[in-house]
């Protein structure tokens, strides 16, 4: 068991460049979250997402940011025209369904120059 | 407004030497309670989860219990191994699966 896969580990973009972080859940999971954890600061949720459904966007900055989980491969989480602001280590977390703790990957270092 | 505070920021323990980590919360309906650690690098890794009051969790050197505003981490005799950082995080019953995380407590223990 894998675990929850996400990659690349290190991304850096210039400034007002596309960046795509991919999250691979744990096997039997089917529910996948993404936050972001900024300098000094907690993990804050962004979005929840089961397959091929967006459950809870609310965390999610209303422009350049946008997730996906499609029927097949990983979820997806796409930010346009990336700004310094967004630098920050994104995480991915799955769990079985509602009322379970989460598997958190190892997470996707943007750094934005 | 759901809020999660830990305390202290950070604690630097000598080998052996026992304390306790706070995590004081504010929801409207708990859902669960849940402890991670997360090393330098790395994803948080699941620890406990705490649903009700007077619940306590055991796993080696560590014990979380909850009550109805705050939930104690306590490391018994700390080994070096245990330095990371240890996150809170609760779920509200009317927020949907999300969760809210404390800051967390940075853990330093000196052999």
């Amino acid at each position: 068991n894998a675990g929850v896969m996400q990659n690349p580990r290190h991304l850096v973009r210039r400034r007002g460049q596309e960046a795509r972080l991919r999250c691979s859940p744990m096997k039997g999971h089917s529910h996948v979250y993404w936050y972001r954890q900024l300098p000094e600061e907690g993990l804050k949720f962004m979005v929840y997402l089961q397959k091929e459904n967006i459950i809870d966007e609310s965390g999610m900055p209303k422009e350049r940011f946008s997730a996906e989980f499609p029927k097949e491969g990983p979820s997806i989480l796409r930010i346009q025209q990336v700004v310094r602001g967004d630098s920050a280590a994104y995480f991915c977390a799955s769990s079985p369904g509602e009322n379970y703790g989460y598997t958190f990957g190892s997470g996707t270092r943007l750094t934005v120059v | 407004e759901d809020q999660v505070t830990q305390s202290p920021e950070a604690l630097r323990l000598q080998e052996g030497e026992s304390s306790s980590l706070n995590c004081s919360y504010t929801v409207s309906g708990l859902r669960g309670l849940f402890w991670y650690r997360q090393d330098p690098g790395k994803g948080p890794e699941f620890l406990f989860t705490l649903y009700s009051a007077g619940e306590e969790k055991e796993k080696e050197r560590l014990k979380a219990t909850l009550t109805k505003k705050e939930s104690f981490l306590h490391i018994t005799a700390p080994k070096p191994e245990d330095s990371a950082t240890y996150l809170c995080a609760v779920q509200a019953q009317n927020t949907g699966n999300q969760f809210y995380f404390g800051t967390g407590t940075s853990l330093t223990v000196i052999p």
